[in-house]
């Protein structure tokens, strides 16, 4: 069945560094790609997605590419932020079946970011 | 504001009691769902619901039960059956599945058992 894989945290890093955070997936077809963010007590807000191959989404200085060669979404910031501290998730939203227009989670990751 | 919310955030229960968790929506979304979320282990789908008065089992539905009576609203009862039932429970709901439209998440409710 369709699976999501996602680097384990958790990550620390500090203010201005670069953050990447690692996303493969195993999918019959060619799935909708999400990051989700969680900060600490709440739920979870859409950060980006891509709906095709070679698709970049991107929102609030974070970047992901939809690579089917490579079967990966992977995050990507240029510059973290204290505020960026949260848990990230990746997505893909199931296609076929009964099942269509579900999502399929990864495990997700910790991101804390020091001052 | 449209959004979903999720009442109450922090619930408590006694072993055997069963409880159930609201989820509303004025999204006008047809599709709902319930994760649950556990430490380490992401967000896991209980049931989910395509369109009013039907829905489905998710991954983990043993020990839990829903209703989708009204397009705004989706509880969840987690009974007496669930064996570990103390966890983060979220909802979310959805406009169109076939799109992969995102999904909207409510803030969450945090059930733990005593």
């Amino acid at each position: 069945g369709n699976s999501v894989t996602q680097m384990e945290g958790p990550v620390t890093l500090s203010e201005e560094a670069f953050l990447t955070i690692n996303c493969t997936y195993t999918a019959t077809g060619y799935p909708s790609l999400f990051w989700y963010v969680q900060y600490p007590g709440e739920g979870l807000q859409l950060l980006l997605k891509a709906t095709k191959a070679d698709d970049k989404g991107s929102n609030k200085g974070f970047e992901a590419t939809y690579r089917k060669e490579t079967t990966s979404f992977h995050l990507e910031k240029g510059s973290v932020q204290v505020s960026d501290s949260a848990v990230y998730f990746c997505a893909l939203g199931e296609l076929y079946g009964g099942s269509q227009g579900n999502l399929i989670f990864g495990k997700g990751t910790k991101l804390s970011v020091k001052p | 504001d449209g959004g979903i919310t999720q009442s109450p955030k922090y619930l408590f229960r006694k072993e055997g009691q069963n409880v159930t968790l609201s989820c509303e929506q004025n999204l006008n979304h047809d599709a709902m769902y319930w994760y649950r979320q556990d430490p380490g282990q992401g967000l896991r789908l209980i049931y989910y619901s395509q369109i009013v008065n039907d829905f489905q089992k998710g991954d983990i539905a043993e020990g839990y039960s829903v209703s989708r009576e009204k397009k705004e609203s989706f509880p969840l009862t987690v009974t007496s059956a669930q064996k570990n039932p103390t966890a983060f429970y979220l909802c979310a709901s959805s406009s169109d599945r076939a799109e992969h439209n995102e999904q909207f998440f409510g803030p969450g409710t945090r059930l733990t058992v005593l």
